[in-house]
């Protein structure tokens, strides 16, 4: 079954560095996602990307973040300068469609980032 | 705004028993969508609820949606041990962006 993959899988950076997170959607897919996870806390939206641009984004995804697809197969999240309250797992998501579309998103094993 | 909240958040249960996770969201919504989670692994996606009054069923777990009272319940029938993780469920705020509640950690003990 096809699946969402994310590179590296653990990542440790020291804070004010920056820090990019790479992730492979499901190839037929035209929505991408990040989401974060803090540490026992909620799945938090981070953005969202189609048609190569961002389509919606949260109050968390501000300046400091970035995303990318720079080629037909990566789909990237930067984050320019890290701070303590960055570390978190985050999870790249993709799906055919939106929510209309009926088909759940599907997410990678996740980029769990350490800012030190 | 939508907001998801699940109960209860923390389970721990005994081989052979039934329970239900209960999942309630505070705006209308036409959907919703029950993820697992296993300890430092991805969301798996288990069941797409789509209309008022679905009922999903695979193997022990059966997920339904009443839309009008804004609940969807997770039930465990006869529970196994691998069936111990945190499950989520979440449903959309405008098209693309997918809300999650808390999680409720299930822990399934022989």
């Amino acid at each position: 079954e096809p699946e969402v993959t994310q590179t590296p899988s653990h990542q440790v950076t020291q804070m004010g560095q920056e820090v990019i997170l790479r992730c492979v959607p499901i190839s037929n897919h035209l929505y991408f996602y990040w989401y974060r996870q803090i540490l026992g806390q909620k799945v938090e939206f981070l953005v969202s990307f189609y048609n190569n641009e961002i389509s919606e984004k949260s109050e968390i995804f501000d300046d400091q973040f970035s995303v990318e697809r720079p080629d037909g197969s990566n789909f990237t999240l930067k984050i320019r300068s890290t701070k303590l309250e960055d570390s978190a797992m985050y999870f790249c998501a993709s799906s055919e469609g939106d929510r209309y579309s009926n088909q759940p998103q599907h997410f990678g094993d996740g980029t769990r980032l350490s800012i030190l | 705004e939508l907001k998801v909240e699940q109960n209860p958040l923390f389970l721990s249960m005994q081989e052979g028993k039934n329970y239900t996770i209960y999942c309630n969201y505070s705006t209308t919504s036409d959907r919703l969508y029950w993820y697992r989670q296993d300890p430092g692994k991805s969301l798996e996606s288990l069941f797409v609820l789509l209309s008022n009054g679905a009922v999903k069923q695979e193997g022990r777990l059966m997920a339904s949606l009443d839309t009008k009272a804004r609940l969807s319940t997770l039930h465990i029938t006869a529970a196994v041990h691998d069936l111990s993780a945190t499950y989520f469920c979440a449903g959309y705020q405008g098209a693309q962006k997918l809300v999650f509640g808390q999680g409720t950690r299930l822990t399934i003990n022989p």
